[in-house]
């Protein structure tokens, strides 16, 4: 089993329209939560940390914290081209000495014209 | 403020042959860490510094990867020998602290091994 699983897509939405991204993890110890943008070439970039359950708005963007359900969603409001491109899911959990990030394998988000 | 500077950039070796890269972290960061990111994947650790200490390197492949921070400040990753599967993105980020949240990528070094 993926400790954090996300669907690959591509996930294709018209310009305006809103884009859900999903994402579930296995460990229920899990206390933070991230969605890292990262356009074709380039590095991550972190856009939303979540880390209690129920909603968080920044701007277009809304992450959704379920953990009962071990579930982590990432709302695109008004999603514009440059929105393309591939959004990780990232879950944090403690180890011995310190935080540890396990990403998922991205979902790639297309924003059509 | 700087970011996390990276180098090389990209580098083509063949298989066998030994690679390092260089990572100089955000001013102040006492926490360093390299990813590899396979193409279609994310990125995985394989090392985490605190300071000059090593915190978790519990998927560094120790066979053929090694990595040091000797100053706790840049740190170097080498492959020695390089095999095919090795072929990645090898990202380095920094934090804060071990605690920080807050993870700063670098540009990256794209390996090809032929």
């Amino acid at each position: 089993q993926k400790e954090v699983e996300q669907n690959s897509g591509p996930l294709s939405v018209p310009e305006g329209a809103i884009a859900s991204l999903n994402c579930t993890y296995s460990d229920r110890g899990s206390q933070s939560f991230f969605w890292y943008r990262q356009y074709s070439g380039k590095s991550p970039e972190l856009i939303m940390s979540i880390y209690s359950n129920g909603d968080k708005e920044d701007g277009r963007f809304t992450a959704q914290l379920n953990k009962a359900s071990q579930y982590v969603s990432l709302l695109i409001r008004d999603s514009q081209p440059s929105d393309s491109a591939t959004y990780l899911c990232a879950v944090e959990g403690i180890t011995g000495g310190g935080n540890k990030l396990t990403f998922g394998t991205g979902t790639q988000l297309k924003v059509e014209l | 403020e700087a970011g996390v500077a990276q180098s090389p950039r990209y580098k083509i070796i063949e298989k066998r042959q030994s690679v390092a890269f260089w990572c100089n972290p955000i001013s102040g960061h006492a926490t360093l860490y390299w990813y590899q990111q396979i193409l279609g994947q994310g990125p995985k650790l394989l090392i985490q510094f605190q300071n000059n200490g090593v915190v978790d390197d519990s998927q560094l492949p120790k066979d053929r990867f090694s990595a040091e921070r000797l100053k706790g400040v840049d740190s170097t990753l080498k492959i020695q020998p390089a095999k095919l599967e090795d072929s990645a993105v090898y990202l380095c980020a920094s934090s804060g602290g071990l605690f920080t949240d807050t993870q700063y990528f670098g540009p990256g070094t794209r390996l090809t091994v032929l």
